[in-house]
């Protein structure tokens, strides 16, 4: 099956930094999330991006399809933003449906 | 629109006792798919039912089972329980089968066996 590779596996900031976050996948995807996990557990959509570039806020992404990676971007970050970012995404070929293949993650920490 | 709901929020169990989860999707979202979080395994997909049918299924042993209802709301069930069995369950729906749409999560259920 695909694999999902994320880098750095931390990272620390101070407030009002920038960073990127990287997301590697093996094979050709139809479907690339972007994740941003609370304290709570709970995963909170940030991006469904297979292709592309979005924005939101102080939050972009674009996916390479080609190149088989997608990057996470965040803008003048801050402490909120804390927490672990999770890329997800499933392969275009044979018949896993719904069935995404998560990163390890990165953890955020952005200090005051 | 109400997000995913997961019941219960947090469960405490003994070794060789069994557990049903319950998951209720997004109103009008057919597909529910279930994963597991653990501090070593990361989180690794458990199955997806669609149209009350398992459509797929991952790399778990037979003592993880679920079911689908024709509300689409959605159980997963743990039979003889182990200490590695304690994790964060979490529980996904979306629109469609095909999985090219944008999968929901709800908050999880955190389980603890011991």
């Amino acid at each position: 099956g695909i694999q999902v590779e994320q880098s750095p596996p931390d990272l620390i900031l101070q407030e009002g930094a920038n960073s990127t976050l990287r997301c590697n996948f093996s094979d050709s995807v139809n479907n690339l999330q972007w994740f941003h996990q609370n304290p709570w557990g709970q995963l909170i959509n940030l991006f469904y991006i297979p292709s592309g570039t979005k924005q939101n806020g102080r939050l972009s992404a674009t996916t390479v399809a080609t190149e088989r990676y997608s990057l996470l971007y965040i803008s003048s970050s801050q402490t909120t933003d804390s927490g672990v970012y999770f890329c997800a995404a499933k392969g275009a070929g044979g018949t896993s449906y719904g069935k995404l293949t998560f990163g390890q993650g990165t953890i955020l920490t952005v200090h005051p | 629109k109400a997000g995913v709901t997961q019941t219960p929020r947090y469960l405490i169990k003994t070794r060789g006792q069994q557990v049903t989860l319950s998951c209720s999707p997004i109103s009008g979202h057919r597909s529910v798919s279930w994963y597991q979080q653990t501090p070593g395994q990361g989180l690794q997909f458990l199955f997806e039912y669609f149209s009350e049918t398992q459509r797929n299924k991952g790399n778990f042993p037979g003592r993880f089972s679920g079911r689908q209802f024709s509300n689409s709301r959605s159980e997963m069930n743990v039979s003889t329980l182990e200490l590695g069995d304690s994790a964060l369950y979490l529980c996904a729906s979306s629109y469609i089968l095909s999985g090219t749409d944008t999968q929901y999560f709800g908050p999880g259920t955190r389980l603890t066996v011991l």
